[in-house]
């Protein structure tokens, strides 16, 4: 069963881009989840989707987007980028089938850096 | 708002050594603690979990206890080895959010030397 895939796997952008970076979750799995990895901050929640819809959010400002499809994969966009957005940027996905504490399962990660 | 305080690294050890990695946690609710494990290169991996007061999560020879009258969950290995080298972090999941939302510590870095 394969893993959680990003890609790209390494970004390099300027400042003032955007960019769009993509997930698909392990099959069978409904729910995404976002996270930004920083030296100085740590991993720090962006979003999470269920079932093409946003259910919860962490502190980031709106540059910071997402959405889900209807085969659950997932992408998420950033505008107007900053040097600050440079990060690894983790994408977890997990079953939801209600039960609680499900696993999740992240994959290895898009690093992205902002010039 | 819920926070995970974990010890800072980088932690240095020999082959054999024992392993205590600190990690303590501020939560209004009754939170789920975990501890993840991110490997050179990868993605994190769930290492271990405990759902409740004094429960006991192991694996791989790794152990933490849920402390709930110290806010602690600190991560103990008896004997490590080379392929422990890895970042560790600690962190929790407050059921007052979605499952998918996990608050982490900045993470430790241990290194294992033969």
């Amino acid at each position: 069963k394969a893993g959680v895939t990003q890609t790209p796997r390494y970004l390099i952008k300027t400042r003032g881009q955007q960019v769009t970076l993509s997930c698909s979750p392990i099959s069978g799995h409904r729910s995404v989840s976002w996270y930004q990895q920083t030296p100085g901050q740590g991993l720090q929640f962006l979003f999470e989707y269920f079932s093409e819809t946003q259910r919860n959010k962490g502190n980031f400002p709106g540059r910071f987007s997402g959405r889900q499809f209807s085969n659950s994969r997932s992408e998420m966009n950033v505008s107007t980028l900053e040097l600050g957005d440079s990060a690894l940027y983790l994408c977890a996905s997990r079953r939801d089938g209600g039960g609680t504490n499900e696993k999740l399962f992240f994959g290895s990660g898009t690093q992205l850096s902002v010039l | 708002g819920d926070s995970v305080t974990q010890m800072e690294g980088p932690v240095t050890l020999s082959e054999e050594a024992c392993l205590t990695i600190n990690c303590t946690y501020t939560a209004t609710g009754y939170p789920s603690l975990f501890w993840y494990v991110q490997y050179p290169g990868e993605g994190l991996q769930l290492l271990l979990k405990a759902t409740k007061a004094d429960d006991k999560g192991s694996n791989k020879g790794f152990e933490a206890t849920y402390r709930k009258e110290t806010t602690s969950f600190h991560l103990e290995k008896g004997s490590v080895q080379v392929s422990d080298s890895a970042v560790y972090f600690c962190a929790l999941n407050d059921y007052g959010g979605s499952q998918g939302n996990l608050i982490f510590g900045k993470g430790t870095k241990l290194s294992v030397k033969p």
